[in-house]
């Protein structure tokens, strides 16, 4: 069966410090694979997404990038941390047809 | 997109009563949609799916209500337990769809 692993779960960073979250997934080939962002007590923002290798779409302007160095692996990351972006992260796998979305467990960061 | 600036709204019902979740979705070509169920902390789970080719889908405990007509989601929880307890989104896609649009979700709360 297929698993979705991210880490850290907790982080705290201080402003202007780099970020890098990892995503990875278990028991699938070529996945469409996410990243999301949710503030506290609010909705799911789709920050980007891969369809493969080396593949990266940007829904919003941000100081964050990501990319895809592997198939089953998606990183986040920033160069500078600001205070905005303290928030839960959360990736996502898809597959399929109707491409349903899996979570993984996310990464709840503070940057102070 | 996405509905990320507001603040979620909540549902609160007694133990053993039954809960209704309303979902307004705003894609008339969407033809697929998902429930899913966020705990504090966790990444959302997916519960039900419905495709646009039916009007009602049941699975344990829960029902799936689709009136396309008025552009209209539920999801009925039958018997609502205390580990209902979490924050309900529902997801938009259509079948050649990339990406799911999450609606702002609803906070359920169970009272003893």
């Amino acid at each position: 069966s297929q698993t979705i692993h991210q880490w850290p779960a907790t982080l705290v960073q201080p402003v202007g410090s780099p970020l890098s979250l990892e995503c990875t997934v278990e028991g699938t080939s070529n996945p469409n694979l996410y990243w999301y962002r949710q503030a506290a007590g609010r909705g799911l923002q789709l920050l980007f997404y891969s369809v493969g290798i080396g593949q990266i779409s940007s829904e919003v302007p941000q100081n964050l990038s990501a990319s895809r160095p592997q198939d089953r692996q998606f990183i986040l990351s920033s160069k500078k941390l600001l205070l905005s972006d303290s928030g839960f992260y959360l990736c996502a796998w898809s597959q399929g047809q109707y491409n349903i979305q899996y979570f993984g467990a996310g990464t709840r960061l503070s940057v102070l | 997109g996405e509905s990320v600036g507001l603040h979620l709204p909540t549902l609160s019902v007694q133990e053993g009563d039954n809960s209704i979740i309303n979902c307004a979705y705003s894609n008339s070509a969407s033809d697929y949609f998902i429930w899913y169920k966020q705990e504090s902390g966790k990444g959302p789970q997916f519960i039900i799916d419905i495709r646009s080719n039916m009007d009602k889908r049941q699975g344990q405990r829960v029902t799936v209500l689709l009136n396309k007509t008025v552009k209209h989601l539920s999801l009925q929880i039958a018997a609502t337990q205390p580990g209902d307890s979490a924050v309900y989104f529902c997801a938009e896609n259509t079948s050649k769809g990339q990406n799911f649009v999450f609606g702002p979700g609803t906070r359920l709360s169970v009272l003893p």
